[in-house]
């Protein structure tokens, strides 16, 4: 089975820290994803990548920059902690366009910035 | 215009009943459809592929409507286990709608 891993389930931090979450697949995926989900918005996409060293904007990159330095991790790291950026982190992997590129989730990082 | 949009429910039904649920989108040059299940407090999880000839699961069914840019998944004979939030997922970039919330109820 594909395994998603997320580094943290539950993480706290003050404003204007830095946070690093952490997400690692074991499956050799090309893609990986970055979403974040809130209560009536649903998930919602913040950046991609498609392969090493490449990364794409989502719909909400704003206050976000991601690394991917090597396939298999993809990093999301919020530069300067704020509170509306508590939320659901969850990240994804996927095969590329057009090999059946269902997604594969990890379980998440709840983030609460105080 | 959201690039998917899906009608946010709630929808409540009694055990046994069939509903369904439709998510369009705005890119037509889109390829691949899913919808997954997403359980309280929980990852989505991929429920089915939705092909252009339609394709079911069960109980479950999904169909293709490229003219009006729209999947949909109908869901027969409701379980008390179905109740979850259903999301559909549109390629190239994998963007999600927002999630329909569903609740069977005895």
């Amino acid at each position: 089975d594909v395994k998603v891993t997320q580094s943290s389930r539950y993480l706290v931090k003050r404003t204007g820290e830095k946070v690093f979450l952490e997400c690692v697949q074991d499956m050799d995926h090309e893609n990986m994803f970055w979403y974040r989900q809130d209560p009536g918005l649903g998930l919602r996409l913040i950046y991609f990548s498609y392969d090493v060293k490449m990364k794409e904007k989502g719909d909400i990159p704003e206050g976000y920059s991601v690394s991917r330095e090597k396939k298999e991790r993809f990093s999301l790291i919020l530069e300067s902690a704020s509170t509306n950026q508590t939320s659901m982190y969850l990240c994804a992997s996927s095969l590329p366009q057009g090999h059946n590129e269902k997604l594969f989730f990890g379980s998440g990082t709840q983030l609460s910035v105080l | 215009r959201k690039e998917v949009e899906q009608d946010p429910g709630p929808f409540n039904v009694p055990e046994g009943a069939t509903v369904a649920f439709n998510c369009t989108y705005s890119n037509s040059a889109s390829q691949s459809f899913f919808w997954y299940r997403q359980d309280c407090r929980k990852e989505p999880k991929l429920l089915m592929s939705v092909y252009s000839s339609g394709n079911e699961d069960g109980r479950f069914t999904a169909q293709l409507n490229r003219a009006s840019q729209y999947i949909s998944l109908l869901i027969r004979d409701s379980k008390l286990s179905d109740s979850a939030t259903y999301l559909c997922v549109v390629n190239v970039d994998m963007r999600f709608g927002a999630g329909t919330r569903l609740t069977v109820k005895p």
